[in-house]
């Protein structure tokens, strides 16, 4: 069973809109969350982070929001430009967990010209 | 180079086959971590190495799976007597202590493996 989802495989905005890309998890026992963003033929990179006991954290063009309630996360990307079409990878981890992340399977965003 | 490296980039095995893939971290990141990442799926952790040793290898699926970093730096993944499902990009990352979930973590390119 899935414990980090993100609903959408695929999202199309148009450049200078806003992007908004949703990440949902089940285990109430995440800390902390990330957002990867990857290229083709490269490597996941690191974009934002945010630990649960925020709800909000911005950095530039992208601010991350959190809503433990509802086990909820969202990347929000203002504007958006074409060099941000990439697959975005929401990732969590637990206290537990040691230092591994749990991935969801990813969102391909499309920003068009 | 200044990023983690991984080889070879692609690698085309036959079903029962041995494979080796190599992960050159960046200098000086003394933990090291691999993934797996199937055909639209995120990347599914396989083990991570704190130093030479194995801190967490909970993520193998199998006994056939088995990862070394003998000297802190480089890392191999192992996999013997190859399947079909084994067929996947496989990621290693390094970060910079590992000790905290802080510790961002960077990422090669990937080898993709086929098994045929």
């Amino acid at each position: 069973d899935q414990q980090v989802k993100q609903n959408s495989p695929s999202l199309s905005v148009q450049e200078g809109r806003i992007s908004i890309l949703n990440c949902d998890y089940t285990n109430s026992m995440f800390d902390y969350f990330l957002w990867y963003k990857k290229y083709p033929a490269e490597g996941p990179t690191f974009l934002i982070s945010i630990s649960s006991i925020k709800d909000k954290n911005e950095d530039g063009r992208f601010t991350v929001f959190l809503n433990k309630s509802a086990k909820h996360l969202s990347l929000h990307i203002v504007p958006s430009q074409p060099g941000d079409s990439a697959v975005y990878f929401c990732a969590a981890h637990a206290g537990n967990y040691g230092q591994n992340f749990v991935f969801g399977p990813g969102t391909r965003l499309s920003v068009l010209p | 180079g200044a990023g983690v490296s991984q080889t070879p980039s692609n690698k085309v095995t036959e079903k029962g086959k041995y494979v080796e893939l190599r992960c050159d971290p960046i200098s000086g990141h003394t933990a090291l971590y691999w993934y797996r990442q199937s055909l639209g799926q995120g990347p599914e952790f396989l083990i991570y190495f704190q130093g030479t040793g194995a801190a967490d290898d909970s993520g193998l699926p199998n006994d056939r799976f088995f990862a070394v970093r003998p000297e802190g730096s480089v890392s191999t993944l192992k996999i013997q007597r190859t399947e079909r499902g084994d067929s996947a990009v496989y990621l290693c990352a390094s970060s910079f202590a590992g000790t905290g979930i802080t510790d961002t973590q960077y990422f090669g390119p990937g080898t993709r493996l086929t098994v045929l």
